[in-house]
């Protein structure tokens, strides 16, 4: 079936440096990829939409300065969190729309800031 | 409100069981439904998909859509301690590539060998 593959799975950073996060679909095209966060024991939450090759569209409360998203080609993704800190330190997840229904996501990378 | 209302759990049933899952909805827009597994620190893996109303079946699971009344349920036959995991209902509104799901807030469920 279709595959997401996200890295890192697990990443610790210090305060106020910049964290990139890659999703690459591996045997499909993903014209548009969807960047959510997840806090412990709750649901996703919705950040961005990427599309190929047109800017991101960001949910309501999401500083896209921020957090930002870049969908270069048709099969990678990446969200880099700029200046993190210590709020932004959760669960990161990818999806795209795979042919035939439903959504794909990536194992996703939880990120810690220090 | 929230759109999609999920019982949170946790739902703990012994192994072999029956799990019985459900979540409600608002929007009546609302025509594509998923369930999805999710295990601890591991992104959501897609169990079912249907966009009727009615019932869909996959091995062991058994997903229903009841658009009259806004609710769906997915049902998990023989539960196994494998099975422990957050359940995620999602849906959308069409099926185009870019429309974004709305998700209930997951049911956590525990099968006790």
């Amino acid at each position: 079936g279709a595959v997401v593959s996200q890295h890192p799975s697990w990443v610790i950073c210090k305060s106020g440096t910049s964290v990139k996060i890659e999703c690459r679909s591996l045997d499909f095209q993903a014209t548009t990829m969807f960047w959510y966060r997840q806090f412990p024991k709750q649901s996703l939450m919705l950040m961005a939409t990427s599309n190929e090759g047109s800017k991101a569209t960001y949910e309501q409360g999401v500083e896209k300065d921020k957090f930002l998203i870049n969908h270069a080609s048709l099969t990678l993704s990446t969200l880099t969190v700029t200046s993190a800190h210590p709020e932004d330190s959760s669960f990161y997840i990818c999806s795209a729309r795979v042919e035939g229904g439903g959504y794909t996501f990536g194992s996703g990378t939880r990120l810690t800031v220090v | 409100q929230k759109e999609v209302e999920q019982d949170p759990g946790p739902l703990s049933v012994p192994e072999g069981a029956i799990v019985s899952l459900n979540c409600t909805y608002s929007n009546s827009a609302f025509q594509y439904f998923m369930w999805y597994r999710q295990y601890s620190r591991k992104g959501p893996e897609l169990l079912m998909y249907t966009y009727s109303s009615g019932n869909k079946e996959d091995g062991r699971f058994t997903a229903q859509v009841d658009k009259s009344s806004k609710y769906i349920s997915l049902f998990i036959r023989d539960s196994q301690p494998s099975d422990s995991a957050t359940y995620l209902c999602a849906m959308s509104v069409i099926k185009a590539a870019g429309n974004k799901l709305t998700f209930g807030g997951g049911t956590r469920v525990l099968v006790k060998p």
